[in-house]
């Protein structure tokens, strides 16, 4: 059974980085994507980016190049997503999920539980 | 990018009547539209992708329509745990989007 474990909730101060990590397992780690979405309060989904398992490629959305970092240990089927230069605007839960399909197809099939990640001075 | 968007925000429906819950593209997402269930305090859940296929573990009264850039998810009679947030998301282009939600409240 696939199962997606994030880490616990974090607060950090305006300018600081924050590293959430998504521990999968019940599937072979690297035939699928992992992806990031985060959800600010009472707002939509926001897409961040996904990371080739395999490979350990990185597609980054747009609004989050150079600002966002996503890494995997294949040895510990775990993904990262480090975000920096925190703002109040970056205060939302964030999500990893499985890529769930192969090549330019980004349906997620599995979540993680979420993390909570506050920004506040 | 493709803007999604839901309509209505909120809806609201007695239990066990049907719900019609609308999402329209910017542009022709041609099938590539998802539609995911989201409860209070709760991670997303798949419900539909393809526009119309049921993912793993979905009941029936769930059911999915549309091409182009207008879909629509039907939910046939609401049980009690149906009545949360819907949301869509296109997967046609990069990057991916997703609609703003619509909650489906007890009339």
């Amino acid at each position: 059974q696939v199962h997606l474990v994030q880490s616990g909730a974090e607060v950090q101060k305006p300018g600081a980085s924050v590293k959430v990590s998504c521990k999968a397992s019940g599937y072979t780690f690297n035939t699928y994507g992992i992806t990031w979405v985060r959800q600010a309060p009472g707002q939509g989904l926001e897409w961040m980016g996904w990371i080739n398992t395999d490979s350990g490629k990185t597609y980054y959305e747009q609004k989050f190049q150079g600002r966002v970092t996503m890494t995997r240990d294949t040895s510990t089927t775990t993904a990262y997503m480090e975000l920096r230069s925190l703002t109040s605007d970056d205060a939302a839960v964030y999500y990893c999920a499985r890529k769930g399909c192969t090549g330019d197809c980004y349906i997620l099939d599995y979540w993680g539980q979420g993390t909570l990640v506050t920004v506040s001075s | 990018e493709i803007v999604m968007t839901q309509s209505p925000a909120t809806l609201s429906v007695s239990p066990g009547e049907r719900a019609t819950l609308s999402c329209r593209a910017s542009q022709s997402v041609s099938s590539n539209l998802a539609w995911y269930q989201q409860r209070p305090g709760q991670a997303p859940r798949l419900l539909i992708y393809g526009a119309s296929t049921r993912a793993t573990g979905i009941p029936a009264r769930f059911s999915g329509s549309g091409s182009g850039t207008e879909f629509t998810l039907t939910i046939s009679s609401l049980q009690s745990e149906d009545f949360v947030i819907y949301s869509c998301q296109q997967y046609s282009n990069w990057p991916p989007t997703f609609g703003q939600g619509t909650k489906v409240e007890i009339k």
